[in-house]
């Protein structure tokens, strides 16, 4: 069972390049989320998705575009890379049930812009 | 804003100790509340969940604690091992627009 697989697991941009971080997952989930982590801040939402075609903003969601056209498909879209995205980024997934939804997270993406 | 505060920031003890790891949120209308462990460099794993209407959850050597009216949650680890040497993260789950995180526990466990 795959569960939430990550790719790349590592990647290095420069300044004002693009790239989409990949995220998929095979539980049949509804809900899809990013998140970054950065060193004493803990993680941050940045967007997320209630089902197909429905996403919306977190708290930080400024330089990342996201879509979802599958189930099981959520990727996430640097549009114009900075260094202060220099982060790494991890997808979770869960079902709708929002009591009882476990969040299932993936391997992470370790980005880093110079 | 919900705000999730973690206690202690880090915490060192002997191999085969109980220890109690703290989490405290500012907002009691959560539908979960989950622990997480993360080794370093790896992703989240799910330890414990939390529905709002449990007091308890227990696996293996694990046990958490939710009190909702109080804000709080502990995460019991007994006859700790090296192996348990690990981050601990808590988060919650208010509505739709995901999990608030605190910002962890670093926990060494001596061998």
């Amino acid at each position: 069972n795959a569960g939430v697989t990550q790719t790349p697991k590592f990647q290095v941009l420069k300044t004002g390049q693009s790239m989409t971080l990949q995220c998929a997952q095979d539980m049949n989930h509804e809900y899809m989320s990013w998140y970054r982590q950065d060193p004493g801040m803990g993680l941050r939402l940045i967007h997320y998705s209630v089902g197909a075609g429905i996403t919306d903003q977190g708290e930080v969601p400024n330089g990342y575009n996201v879509s979802r056209s599958t189930t099981e498909d959520f990727p996430l879209r640097l549009l114009s890379a900075a260094p202060s995205q220099t982060s790494v980024y991890f997808c979770a997934s869960s079902s709708w049930a929002l009591g009882e939804a476990e969040a299932f997270f993936g391997q992470g993406t370790r980005l880093t812009v110079v | 804003k919900q705000e999730v505060t973690q206690i202690p920031a880090a915490l060192s003890v002997p191999e085969g100790e109980n220890l109690v790891l703290n989490c405290s949120f500012t907002d009691s209308a959560i539908y979960n509340l989950q622990w997480f462990r993360q080794d370093p460099g790896k992703g989240l794993t799910s330890l414990l969940l939390i529905q709002s209407s449990q007091r308890e959850q227990t696996s293996g050597r694990l046990n958490a604690s939710l009190d909702k009216s109080s804000g709080r949650s502990t995460l019991y680890i007994a006859a700790s091992q090296p192996g348990d040497s690990a981050t601990y993260l808590c988060a919650v789950k208010r509505g739709a627009d995901g999990l608030t995180f605190g910002k962890g526990t670093h926990l060494i466990i001596q061998p």
